[in-house]
């Protein structure tokens, strides 16, 4: 149980293009999901928050406009990141909570390259 | 300031000897507190995790972890390593919507 699918593993776009990420809960309803972002040898930085049904809450420093986050339903969050540039590359990870259990599952993270 | 302190950036072990992986954090209150493991090019999967109660607290692939209050610790240990443990090990502290995760220790694991 408590399986988390990222889709896509990898993708390459070119500067100026946006591109969507998504992270669904498999086998379990997720009211709460979560993004980060991790640099290559660092550990993980939270992003933002996202609650099934109303806006994402983003950490401090993290542009809402540039990172679009999209929790339309209890398996599924989307992240878009718009209008990429090369600073944006990275491994973008997503985690959901089954409702109660107040631990995070993640996903296998999607790598994500700007040319 | 909260904050999660794993001292260790490389530990090699050989296969079959025991594994220590420190971790030390600075929290208000006493958090929840979380050990994950990250394979290369890999999300993170959950080996084990400490709310509240028994101090000692077993996790999956062998593993467990002993809470010390007085410490401000949460080391994760295992008896023997076997090949297949050889990845990036994350101590997690904090709410649990709200982690504040350590830099990470990378083990690596010789025949």
């Amino acid at each position: 149980g408590a399986v988390v699918s990222q889709h896509p593993s990898r993708v390459i776009c070119k500067s100026g293009t946006s591109v969507k990420i998504e992270c669904r809960s498999l086998d379990f309803q997720a009211t709460t999901m979560f993004w980060y972002r991790q640099f290559p040898k660092q550990s993980l930085m939270l992003m933002a928050t996202s609650n099934e049904g109303s806006k994402a809450t983003y950490e401090q420093g993290v542009e809402k406009d540039k990172f679009l986050i999209n929790h339309a339903s209890l398996t599924l969050s989307t992240l878009t990141v718009t209008s990429a540039h090369p600073e944006d590359s990275s491994f973008y990870i997503c985690s959901a909570e089954i409702a109660g259990e107040e631990t995070q599952y993640f996903g296998p993270g999607t790598r994500l390259l700007v040319l | 300031a909260q904050s999660v302190t794993q001292p260790d950036i490389h530990i090699t072990v050989s296969e079959g000897a025991s594994l220590e992986l420190r971790c030390n954090y600075s929290y208000g209150a006493t958090p929840y507190l979380f050990w994950y493991v990250q394979s290369p090019g890999q999300g993170l999967q959950l080996l084990l995790k400490y709310f509240s109660g028994d101090t000692l607290v077993q996790g999956i692939k062998g593993f467990e972890a002993e809470f010390k209050r007085s410490q401000s610790s949460f080391n994760l240990r295992k008896p023997s390593v076997h090949w297949s443990d050889a990845a990036e090990y994350f101590c997690a502290v904090g709410r649990w919507d709200k982690l504040i995760f350590g830099t990470g220790t990378r083990l690596q694991v010789f025949p």
